[in-house]
């Protein structure tokens, strides 16, 4: 069972719409990260929270907004999304130190 | 920057059979080395971690020793089984005190193991 728990599992939406992907984590950790994953890659950062604060955004378009209400939770809000949106959404979150990223596993969202 | 560089895939073995996959580095400082692995419609398991020079990682029969000499940490399987079909991934980090803790992912490699 993973540590770092993403709800929904599968999302549909039109391009209209707005919805919200949410990350649980009760590991303590400090650092939060939002990964978009296309098929037969590696994870892409988008944004990554150091203590509830946002400390990397990698020009992610602004229908996404990242959120983190609290230490142990991250919310990624979409609006408008695009049909090249259509991926999966990695969360994960790590200690200090040298210890790994912990990853969940993923909300797979298609855009219609 | 940071920069890893993984073995093209995919791979094709049959079951028992021994497994590489290579992997090397180029990083600023002292990264942490980590294989993570990706079974179908899961997100990523870390398999192993390695935090310093020599440090050798090991879980379910995978091994890889972290090797600043030749900048590499390649995994190795004694005897593969079918369950071990999956994606794996190389990575570094930088301690989150540096370069936004990072990390860096090489491409991956599919790993397919027949019976």
């Amino acid at each position: 069972d993973t540590e770092v728990t993403q709800t929904p599992k599968h999302l549909v939406m039109g391009m209209t719409n707005k919805k919200s992907l949410k990350c649980e984590q009760h590991m303590g950790h400090r650092a939060m990260y939002w990964y978009k994953q296309k098929a037969k890659k590696p994870p892409e950062l988008m944004f990554v929270y150091s203590y509830e604060k946002l400390s990397i955004n990698e020009s992610v378009p602004s229908r996404f907004s990242p959120e983190c209400p609290n230490s142990s939770l991250l919310n990624l809000h979409l609006h408008a999304l695009q049909p090249e949106d259509s991926a999966l959404y990695l969360c994960a979150s790590r200690g200090q130190g040298k210890g790994p990223q912990h990853f969940g596993d993923g909300t797979r969202l298609s855009i219609l | 920057g940071n920069s890893v560089t993984q073995m093209e895939g995919p791979v094709t073995l049959s079951e028992e059979a021994f497994l590489t996959i290579n992997c090397t580095y180029t990083a600023t400082g002292y990264p942490s080395l980590f294989w993570y692995v990706q079974y179908p419609g899961e997100g990523l398991q870390l398999l192993l971690k390695a935090t310093k020079a020599d440090d050798k990682g090991s879980n379910k029969g995978f091994e890889a020793t972290y090797r600043k000499e030749t900048t590499s940490f390649h995994l190795e399987k004694g005897s593969v089984q079918v369950s071990d079909s999956a994606v794996y991934f190389c990575a570094l980090s930088t301690p989150w005190e540096t370069s936004g803790s990072r990390l860096t992912f090489g491409e991956g490699t599919q790993l397919t193991v027949n019976p």
